[in-house]
């Protein structure tokens, strides 16, 4: 079984601050997305990151992919409180029976208080 | 990317009911999973929806409690049987693309209390 370990798994800073949200796993992913879920509605994809030691900006948001493909980061700068949510990273392996399939790590509960 | 509905948003039923819940895709996509995931935390994923076979579900879920169909590339639907309360919880099903990683779209999800 592949796991990936998310952490922190509760985060609550004030508006403006930085944050680092990370997933480790020892296993070797093909892709790695990172989701954004608010109280009622689905996950929605941020981005998704294969290449590794790839960068990717999204405005405020800052998403690496390790070198060997098996860690992934999620930095925020200046906060706002529209960005408090449930953050989720998850994996992807190609091929076999697990294609197309993702391990989801545990979740960062973020809140931003103004 | 895809946009996918779900229906019912919401519902509460009683002990020992089944309910089923509808996914629809607004384009033809090769994979559609079903997850769960109780309010705050990550999701489990229940099964992966095969179009024209039996789905493949993961350890922990059955066909009996979890009957799910898949007629065509953008529709599939799971029922939750004989329900009790341990079921309550956020169903959330997901269309997966492929090209540039494995990237999964999900629906609004379908909160469902059971009484």
């Amino acid at each position: 079984t592949q796991l990936l370990e998310q952490s922190p798994q509760f985060l609550s800073i004030q508006e403006g601050e930085n944050l680092t949200v990370y997933c480790n796993s020892s296993s070797v992913f093909s892709s790695l997305q990172w989701y954004r879920q608010e109280p009622g509605e689905g996950p929605v994809l941020l981005v998704t990151v294969v290449t590794g030691g790839e960068v990717k900006k999204l405005k405020r948001l800052t998403f690496q992919f390790g070198d060997a493909r098996k860690d992934s980061s999620l930095h925020i700068t200046a906060a706002q409180p529209g960005d408090t949510g449930l953050y989720l990273c998850a994996g992807a392996r190609a091929g076999g029976t697990s294609y197309g399939k993702l391990t989801f790590g545990q979740g960062t509960i973020l809140t931003v208080h103004p | 990317s895809a946009v996918i509905s779900q229906k019912p948003s919401r519902d509460i039923c009683q002990r020992g009911t089944s309910l089923t819940i509808q996914c629809q895709v607004d384009s033809q996509v090769t994979m559609m999973f079903w997850y769960r995931q109780q309010p705050g935390q990550s999701l489990t994923l229940i099964a992966t929806a095969n179009q024209g076979s039996e789905a493949t579900y993961e350890s922990g879920f059955v066909i009996d409690k979890f009957p799910i169909s898949r007629p065509n590339l953008t529709f599939s639907t799971l029922t939750v049987s004989n329900m009790s309360p341990e079921d309550s919880s956020i169903y959330l099903c997901s269309a997966g693309t492929s090209g540039r990683g494995e990237t999964q779209y999900f629906g609004p999800g379908t909160r469902l209390l059971v009484l």
